[in-house]
């Protein structure tokens, strides 16, 4: 069981706009940055969104983040069939002085 | 071109020792935290621990007894030895480049392709 907790999936028509939420505690997204990840299946995981909401280097602006309290949210606008991957959220737990991982979103494209 | 690629033995016996490098080419691996990152087939990942290249070491509490992570900054190689497998620790061993040292921007913005490790007799 995941410290970080998302929903297992996620889907929504081409064009369309995702949210993908991460709720935590106030030991990691309440007090520590949140961080994004996309993986493809079969691929290594990349990173998205930084610093709860700065898009990494040549990730499209169609991606975005924010956090509020202890809920982390990942919006996607105009969805692509190239987005359906699987998402992930992870956040430094200052309890447990470790990175933890939410379990994953699969986002479906339909 | 920066890159990071794992190497190491692709099965192991329950019991033994899982030992995966990570060799770092492009850049010194100086002045970052690197880590490592496991999934076992179809499920999601978990953060193994991390190491500063003078030795300094975080570890997920859950593996901390079995993993050890070390650094050889004259190779620019990153070590994983995880102790007592079983077919649980069957997955994926990714290493990723992980946050400056000193800053809390807490991220994996470099990650290796990943290693295939099966725990089985």
């Amino acid at each position: 069981q995941s410290v970080l907790t998302q929903p297992p999936s996620v889907s929504s028509a081409p064009g369309q706009r995702v949210t993908i939420s991460c709720s935590g505690s106030t030991s990691d997204i309440g007090n520590n940055y949140v961080s994004w990840y996309q993986q493809v299946p079969g691929t290594a995981p990349k990173l998205l969104i930084y610093d709860n909401n700065k898009r990494a280097s040549r990730i499209p602006d169609r991606f975005s983040a924010s956090t509020s309290g202890t809920l982390a949210t990942l919006d996607i606008t105009g969805l692509q069939t190239g987005d359906e991957a699987d998402y992930y959220c992870v956040a430094w737990h200052s309890r447990l002085s470790a990175m933890v991982f939410g379990g994953g979103t699969r986002l479906t494209v339909l | 071109q920066f890159q990071l690629q794992e190497s190491g033995p692709g099965l192991v016996k329950p019991s033994g020792t899982l030992s995966l490098t990570c060799t770092v080419s492009g850049a010194s691996i100086t002045s970052y935290w690197w880590n490592w990152v496991r999934q076992p087939p179809g499920k999601g990942l978990e953060w193994i621990g991390e190491v500063y290249h003078t030795g300094g070491t975080k570890y997920n509490p859950s593996l901390v007894s079995r993993a050890t992570i070390s650094a050889d900054k004259s190779k620019s190689q990153l070590s994983l030895r995880l102790s007592s497998v079983t077919a649980a620790d069957t997955a994926v061993y990714y290493c990723a480049r992980g946050h400056q040292k000193g800053s809390n921007s807490r991220k994996f913005d470099f990650w290796g392709q990943g290693i295939l490790v099966a725990v089985s007799s």
